[in-house]
């Protein structure tokens, strides 16, 4: 099993430009999160979804939108980049609301 | 107010010793739970160890275990027989309720330095 995947490792945008992040889970797991991590700060919620086809928004929505087409990938979108979205992310997934979360490995983004 | 505090700095530890990481949380629900999760230099975030507001038992997980004062909102983790690999930043977070809308919120973390 991979568990959580996440694509790209890497990403260097100029402001403005859009990009989507892919989460891939294979653990059959209903939920699933994206974060951002900042110095400092910790983790923060920026969406999450509690099955296929569900999306809801977290502690840090804006300038984000988020896709559960399919169970096992959620999909983070930028519209239009800012220097406040360099950042990394991390995407986790969990079977069931409120157990353990397991991470992908991040992805470390910049906007310049 | 934050949900989850963890204000040592940094921390320090010598290799084969134990040491605890502080954290407090805040919280109105009866229903909720502690997680500690570690972030090595090479970023992955590792589950460590998860504790329950109803187990009445501390939780132990090999060299790992929870040291859970619920009247003092407390979660500390104490590392047994400290490793050069437990040198990381160590992430103490909080779910309320449950269900659906249950969610993580996440302390700012501690750095742990074990010397050899």
């Amino acid at each position: 099993n991979a568990g959580v995947t996440q694509t790209p490792k890497f990403r260097v945008l100029k402001t403005g430009q859009s990009m989507t992040l892919l989460c891939a889970q294979d653990m059959n797991h209903e939920y699933m999160y994206w974060y951002r991590q900042d110095p400092g700060m910790g983790l923060r919620l920026i969406h999450y979804s509690v099955g296929e086809g569900t999306t809801a928004k977290g502690e840090v929505p804006d300038g984000y939108n988020v896709s559960r087409l399919k169970k096992q990938n959620f999909l983070l979108g930028l519209e239009s980049a800012a220097p406040s979205q360099t950042s990394v992310y991390f995407c986790a997934s969990s079977y069931f609301g409120g157990l353990e979360q397991y991470f992908g490995p991040g992805t470390r983004l910049t906007v310049t | 107010a934050q949900k989850i505090t963890q204000t040592q700095p940094g921390m320090f530890v010598q290799e084969k010793e134990a040491v605890t990481l502080d954290c407090t949380y805040d919280t109105s629900d009866q229903s909720y739970g502690l997680f500690w999760y570690k972030q090595p230099s090479s970023g992955e975030m590792i589950f460590l160890i998860y504790q329950g507001s109803y187990d009445e038992q501390n939780a132990t997980e090999g060299r790992y275990s929870l040291n859970f004062q619920k009247a003092r909102k407390s979660a500390n983790l104490v590392i047994s027989a400290s490793q050069l690999g437990d040198s990381a930043m160590y992430f103490c977070a909080m779910r309320e309720g449950a269900g659906a809308n249950s969610k993580l919120t996440f302390g700012k973390g501690i750095t742990l330095s074990v010397r050899p």
